[in-house]
């Protein structure tokens, strides 16, 4: 069992659809992180949290440490946020991170 | 481009062959990291380092190396000992935990 776990793998929204992806971790951790990757390769840092809830535009990412959970919604989707979202935690003082394997999202027009 | 160059884009290498891949950072950021990417899977830890002359292993190091001469630069090696080297690679800096990636080298061995 991976120790960072996404879902769903793949999502398909109507523009303006309000979307949830989960992540769901089995370590302890310091913070953790959703990425936002598009078809070029480039990877963007989107939030990085370790309580609470971030909210940036139309993208809100919220914790439950508890839980082991998060959830990144976003509102009012729109087709270029088609990406591939990644959730990856961090523990400890390295800056090591243990990456979910994404959840690809299409916002069609 | 998060700070952080990488170089060249795509590359194209023979079978047997050794191949290093450039990262280069300008915002004098200790940490660096290099993960691979392949398809279907998440991002995974080649090697780190969290300062100059100093390098960790990560999670999938066989078959890499890696040197840290300098703050600014963190280049990989691919080696022909790596069975299976075609893949997506990143680079990336870090501070205050958060981490900024480059815009990767694609590379395919053939």
């Amino acid at each position: 069992k991976n120790e960072v776990e996404q879902s769903p793998q793949n999502l398909t929204a109507q523009e303006g659809e309000f979307i949830t992806i989960n992540c769901s971790y089995s370590v302890g951790i310091s913070a953790l992180h959703w990425l936002q990757q598009h078809p070029g390769g480039g990877i963007v840092s989107l939030f990085m949290l370790s309580s609470g809830k971030k909210k940036h535009g139309r993208l809100i990412a919220t914790i439950n440490i508890q839980e082991k959970h998060s959830s990144l919604h976003i509102t009012a989707s729109h087709p270029r946020d088609s990406a591939v979202y990644i959730c990856a935690v961090g523990s400890g003082n390295t800056g090591k991170l243990i990456f979910g394997q994404g959840t690809t999202l299409q916002v069609k027009p | 481009d998060g700070g952080i160059t990488q170089s060249p884009k795509y590359l194209f290498r023979k079978e047997g062959q050794n191949v290093t891949l450039s990262c280069e950072q300008n915002l004098n950021h200790d940490a660096m990291y290099w993960y691979r990417q392949d398809p279907g899977q998440g991002l995974r830890l080649i090697y780190y380092s969290q300062i100059v002359n100093d390098f960790q292993k990560g999670d999938i190091a066989e078959g890499y190396s890696v040197s840290r001469e300098k703050k600014e630069s963190f280049p990989l090696t691919v080696t022909s000992a790596q069975k299976n080297p075609t893949a997506f690679y990143l680079c990336a800096r870090s501070i205050f935990g958060e981490q900024y990636f480059g815009p990767g080298t694609r590379l395919t061995v053939t």
